[in-house]
């Protein structure tokens, strides 16, 4: 069975740092983009993010150029996305997805809440 | 970018009718790469469509999607119950993808 499973969100002050963790089974990992998409409290879903299987090539927002940065770690079937410098405006429950220009499999989400 | 406006925002419908939700682009998505969501509350989206009219595994022939361009449509015959929810678009077409703010499906 294709899993996704996001990890690290919390309650962080503006300004602070967090690093969600995104880990896949049931398909070949490396094999494949993955992508980070968040939806604030009550509002629709957001690209963030994504990157190659191979690691090599990786997209953003401009929203959160230079302030997020994601990365693989194929070894561990992981994907991180180091998020420094947040904002208020960050607070959303953050989703991986495998993906294929679209989501076709997703995780539960993990919260993030950006506040003092 | 490319803004999608769905509408109706809200479509109160009872089960066992059909639904017909809009989804429109501010420029044509190229290769008519829109997708379909459902999402139901405290859930991750579930792909439903790809490719503006592909259905995706597992999807019952109920839901369809149609459309090009700048205008597309996902129909859902017969809504049974476990359908209310939450449906998105989203286009690949091009960087970056964007997301239409959803349509609420609600039992009337």
């Amino acid at each position: 069975e294709v899993q996704l499973l996001e990890s690290g969100g919390g309650l962080v002050q503006p300004g602070g740092s967090l690093r969600l963790s995104c880990i896949g089974s049931g398909f070949t990992f490396s094999s494949h983009n993955i992508n980070w998409v968040r939806q604030a409290p009550g509002k629709g879903l957001e690209w963030v993010s994504g990157i190659v299987g191979s690691g090599d090539t990786t997209y953003y927002r401009d929203s959160v150029k230079g302030r997020f940065t994601i990365s693989r770690d194929n070894s561990k079937n992981t994907v991180y996305l180091q998020m420094d410098s947040l904002r208020v405006e960050d607070t959303a429950v953050y989703y991986c997805a495998k993906w294929n220009g679209y989501g076709d499999m997703w995780g539960q989400g993990t919260m993030v809440t950006v506040s003092s | 970018e490319i803004v999608l406006t769905q509408s109706p925002g809200t479509l109160s419908l009872s089960p066992g009718e059909r639904a017909t939700l809009s989804c429109r682009a501010s420029q044509s998505v190229s290769n008519n790469y829109l997708a379909w969501y459902q999402q139901k509350p405290g859930q991750a989206p579930r792909l439903l469509m790809y490719g503006a009219s592909s259905r995706a595994t597992g999807i019952p022939d109920r839901f369809s999607g149609s459309g090009s361009g700048t205008d597309f449509t996902l129909t859902i015959n017969r809504l049974e119950p476990e359908d209310f929810a939450v449906y998105h678009c989203q286009q690949y077409g091009d960087s970056p993808r964007t997301f239409g703010q959803g349509t609420k499906v609600e039992i009337k």
